[in-house]
């Protein structure tokens, strides 16, 4: 069964106080990993996929990578908006569903 | 990209009585939508796969009288609760696939509140 774990659970940060999150997995014949993020009351917003191990993906302050056993998103200098539940997600070939870990949610303080 | 548009945003309902939930794909066709419930600080948890046409496929422990999911054409999935109970109330999501896109990517609606009372 496929298996997906966020770490850690919550994470709070002061402006500029750059850090990663982790998302480890089990899966067999994984076909993507997926970072959302994930606002109070909001269905989660698209971010990153990762197919292979050794990509990376960046967007502003973030920045995805995936190996064969875990991802990282590291954030670096963060603001307050940046504030959300990060949450990673597993596809694989089988099934045609996502697995999603628990989030991490990060809260930036000014 | 991709729009998923989900409704209503909140919704309140008396104990006992049924509610209905409309998921669309605003611009493309999803053959196939995802239902998702999802409790205070947990993560998304996978309730159902609808599939347009046929009978949706529900995860296991998810009781299909109560959440019964229509998904009667490309662009619209219904997920109607039943019966409500206050442990009904959550937050539900819904999700689809935009193939058009080739990419394994999945678009989610803004989310329903459901509570119970």
């Amino acid at each position: 069964e496929d298996q997906v774990t966020q770490s850690p659970e919550a994470l709070r940060l002061q402006e500029g106080e750059s850090s990663s999150l982790n998302c480890s997995y089990t899966v067999s014949g994984l076909r993507g990993l997926f970072w959302y993020r994930q606002d109070p009351g909001k269905g989660p917003e698209f971010l990153f996929t990762l197919y292979s191990a050794g990509e990376e993906k960046e967007k502003e302050r973030l920045k995805a990578t995936l190996t064969k056993k875990e991802s990282f998103l590291h954030i670096t200098a963060p603001k307050p908006e940046d504030s959300a539940t990060y949450l990673c997600a597993v596809y694989r070939a089988a099934g045609n569903k996502l697995t999603f870990g628990g989030g991490t949610r990060v809260l930036v303080k000014p | 990209g991709a729009v998923v548009s989900q409704h209503p945003s909140r919704v309140i309902c008396k104990s006992g009585t049924s509610v209905k939930i409309e998921c669309r794909s605003l611009d493309f066709q999803a053959t196939t939508m995802f239902w998702y419930r999802q409790f205070p600080k947990q993560s998304l948890m996978l309730m159902a796969t609808s599939n347009e046409g046929s009978k949706a496929t529900y995860e296991q422990g998810v009781e299909k009288d109560k959440f019964l999911i229509n998904h009667a054409s490309l662009t619209l999935s219904t997920l109607t609760v039943t019966s409500a109970h206050p442990e009904d109330s959550s937050f539900y999501i819904c999700s689809a696939r935009d193939f058009g896109q080739g990419a394994l990517g999945y678009t989610f609606g803004s989310g329903t509140r459901l509570t119970v009372v």
